[in-house]
């Protein structure tokens, strides 16, 4: 296992425009979260799943994102109509419900232009 | 609200000398966990060191090691004997009820040759 894994890692996009990130977790994490890390800002939780199930969401996901995981394996993130304030790092970590210790990915890094 | 404090936005440490990165944290949970990652330069965050709690020991990690203060919600890390390698973000955490982790504003530690 090479731990998690996160696609694409940099993205640049024109405002307005529709985006999606994919996350594959550690094979037999079933908790997968997802946080957004601004410049010189820690990361900032958006949501969280327990298998396929989206437990959390957080006040700072509007309307404009939306979370999946189908199959309680891989994860998308998708923004729609993105805006020049969605530029960040978005990060992915899971862990096994029974351990404490989250794993994350690279990050994918959101440019709108 | 959980939040966690991070108030040195920078600190610089000499070679094989000591350092220690202040964190505290604020909740009215009984039960939660500690962590301290690192997230070197356009790399993924790592975990550090982790502190359960209900432990009243401290944890160690080889050089690193941290001073849980559980009244006074004060978790620092200490680095001894600093390497090059070390030279990252590091950011304080907690994980509250098995669900979001919350994370500090984080700390750039450089190294000094």
């Amino acid at each position: 296992d090479t731990g998690v894994s996160q696609n694409p890692r940099h993205k640049i996009t024109k405002r307005g425009q529709n985006v999606t990130f994919r996350c594959d977790p550690i094979s037999e994490h079933n908790r997968l979260y997802w946080y957004r890390q601004t410049l010189g800002q820690g990361p900032e939780f958006l949501t969280y799943f327990q298998n396929e199930a989206q437990l959390e969401k957080s006040r700072l996901l509007s309307d404009r994102f939306s979370a999946e995981r189908p199959k309680g394996s891989f994860s998308t993130l998708e923004i729609q109509r993105t805006e020049q304030g969605d530029s960040a790092m978005y990060l992915c970590a899971s862990r096994y419900s029974g351990d404490i210790e989250a794993f994350f990915g690279q990050g994918t890094r959101l440019t709108v232009v | 609200a959980q939040t966690v404090t991070q108030s040195q936005p920078e600190m610089s440490v000499q070679e094989a000398e000591t350092v220690t990165l202040s964190c505290t944290y604020d909740t009215s949970e009984s039960d939660y966990y500690l962590f301290w990652y690192k997230q070197p330069p356009s790399r993924q965050m790592i975990l550090v060191i982790r502190q359960e709690a209900y432990k009243q020991q401290n944890a160690t990690e080889n050089r690193f090691s941290v001073n849980f203060q559980k009244a006074a919600k004060s978790f620092s890390l200490k680095i001894s004997d600093s390497q090059l390698g070390d030279a990252a973000m590091y950011f304080c955490a907690s994980l509250y009820t098995g669900n979001q982790f919350y994370f500090g504003t984080g700390t750039s530690l450089t190294v000094i040759p």
